[in-house]
């Protein structure tokens, strides 16, 4: 079955520590994104790729940092410079934003 | 950059009824696009319309869109206890570089 897989569903990382967050998608999509989500809020947008060994910054992308190595995985690190990393984290896919995307099914995320 | 506004925050309605919540944007869009999200997980697209269409069908889902307010509702006609759920609105800006832009939310509770 074609979806968008994130891992681990929740994690939690003492303080000063980076982790990575997993997204791996089979449906051939060209761009993935990664949002955060803090309760009661929407969606904002951390980093995007539109296409393999490219990315950009979406609106709050301080302390964190992506790779994009292959199509199918757009891992994100939260850093130890994110000042508040406490959230839940949502990665999506699409062909382009114009078709809608597909989303996992997230991480939460907790500092300790 | 947060756009895209919902309302009301928070709708509670009992089953059977019809549920509308509504859409503020702030910049000329190529298209607008409605998901639901239940309780920890995550989004789920519902409809997409584009800026030259006014209202859209899909299912019980019906989106209308005036880009001249720069609004958009939509309407879930005979609720189910199951579309619980938050609703979000989401703008495409065009120009396929940036993710979508997303508003707070509608929170949605069916009475059964």
């Amino acid at each position: 079955d074609g979806g968008i897989t994130q891992s681990p569903k929740y994690l939690f990382r003492k303080e000063g520590q980076n982790v990575t967050l997993s997204c791996e998608q089979n449906l051939n999509h060209d761009a993935m994104y990664w949002y955060r989500q803090d309760p009661g809020q929407g969606l904002r947008l951390i980093y995007y790729s539109q296409i393999v060994n490219d990315f950009q910054k979406g609106d709050i992308a301080e302390g964190y940092s992506v790779s994009r190595e292959k199509k199918e995985s757009f891992p994100l690190t939260v850093t130890s410079a994110q000042k508040n990393p406490t959230a839940f984290y949502l990665c999506a896919s699409s062909i382009r934003p114009r078709y809608g995307a597909f989303f996992g099914q997230g991480t939460r995320l907790t500092v300790v | 950059s947060q756009q895209g506004e919902e309302d009301p925050q928070a709708l509670s309605i009992q089953e059977g009824e019809n549920a509308t919540m509504n859409c503020s944007y702030k910049t000329s869009i190529n298209n607008l696009q409605w998901y639901r999200q239940n309780s920890g997980r995550g989004l789920v697209h519902l409809i997409l319309i584009r800026s030259n269409e006014r209202e859209k069908h899909s299912g019980r889902l019906r989106v209308t869109l005036d880009t001249s307010k720069k609004s958009s509702s939509l309407l879930i006609t005979a609720s189910r206890a199951a579309d619980t759920a938050s609703y979000f609105c989401a703008t495409d800006a065009g120009g396929g570089a940036d993710g979508l832009t997303f508003g707070k939310g509608t929170h949605l509770i069916i009475q059964p």
